[in-house]
């Protein structure tokens, strides 16, 4: 089955600096890569997702980069904010096998005003 | 539109005793699937669905039980709960494979 591997398992920014959270994966069948935000307490949330057939994906300070033949995928948080503070997981589904997401083990950013 | 629902919101059972999650979505989803959440740890997957009368194990399925009769409803059986399996349980659901949407959780305790 698919294995999702994510790194760093904490990051610690300035408020206003960049972010990077890098996962590779292990199916070359994966097509669909979603990243997900989950605040204290809370469920998670999808902040962003990108699909196989596009490099580069943006919303606002927001952006993630698939590269299919290295099989990783990367979470881009440009001038971050406290309220960007929380735990960050990536994941990644195929269409055959196992049609269910696969979770990275999440990243905990810490945002510093 | 109530998205996806979870009851309990919290349980303690006691080693040996049996229970039902429920989980439901009114959003007519065909994909459906159960997580558990381990302190600091990531989302493990227990067993999914991708349609009425369709399930499939996860990652972590033994000691739980699921079946999908309706395509609303997916609940998740403990058989003989264990202090293993403490742990903040999720359900979710999506249209094929596009974004998930997660139930609140239910916060489960085995003593």
């Amino acid at each position: 089955g698919e294995n999702v591997e994510q790194h760093p398992s904490t990051l610690s920014v300035q408020e206003g600096d960049s972010a990077v959270i890098k996962c590779t994966y292990s199916d070359s069948a994966s097509n669909y890569f979603p990243w997900y935000k989950q605040e204290l307490g809370k469920r998670p949330q999808l902040i962003i997702d990108i699909r196989s057939n596009v490099g580069e994906k943006k919303d606002q300070r927001i952006a993630v980069t698939l590269n299919k033949t290295a099989k990783h995928f990367s979470l881009h948080i440009t001038e971050t904010q406290p309220e960007d503070s929380a735990v960050y997981f990536c994941a990644a589904i195929a269409d055959t096998g196992r049609r269910a997401l696969t979770f990275g083990s999440g990243t905990r950013l810490q945002v510093q005003p | 539109n109530a998205g996806v629902t979870q009851t309990p919101k919290f349980q303690v059972l006691k080693t040996g005793q049996s229970m039902t999650l429920q989980c439901a979505q009114d959003m007519n989803h065909e994909y459906m699937s159960w997580y558990r959440q381990d302190p600091g740890m990531g989302l493990r997957l227990i067993h999914y669905s991708v349609g009425a009368g369709i399930t499939d194990q996860g990652e972590v399925p033994n000691g739980y039980n699921v079946s999908r009769s309706t395509t609303e409803d997916f609940p998740l059986r403990l058989l003989s709960a264990a202090p293993s399996q403490t742990s903040v349980y999720f359900c979710a659901s999506s249209y094929g494979q596009n974004e998930q949407y997660f139930g609140p959780g239910t916060r489960l305790t085995v003593t």
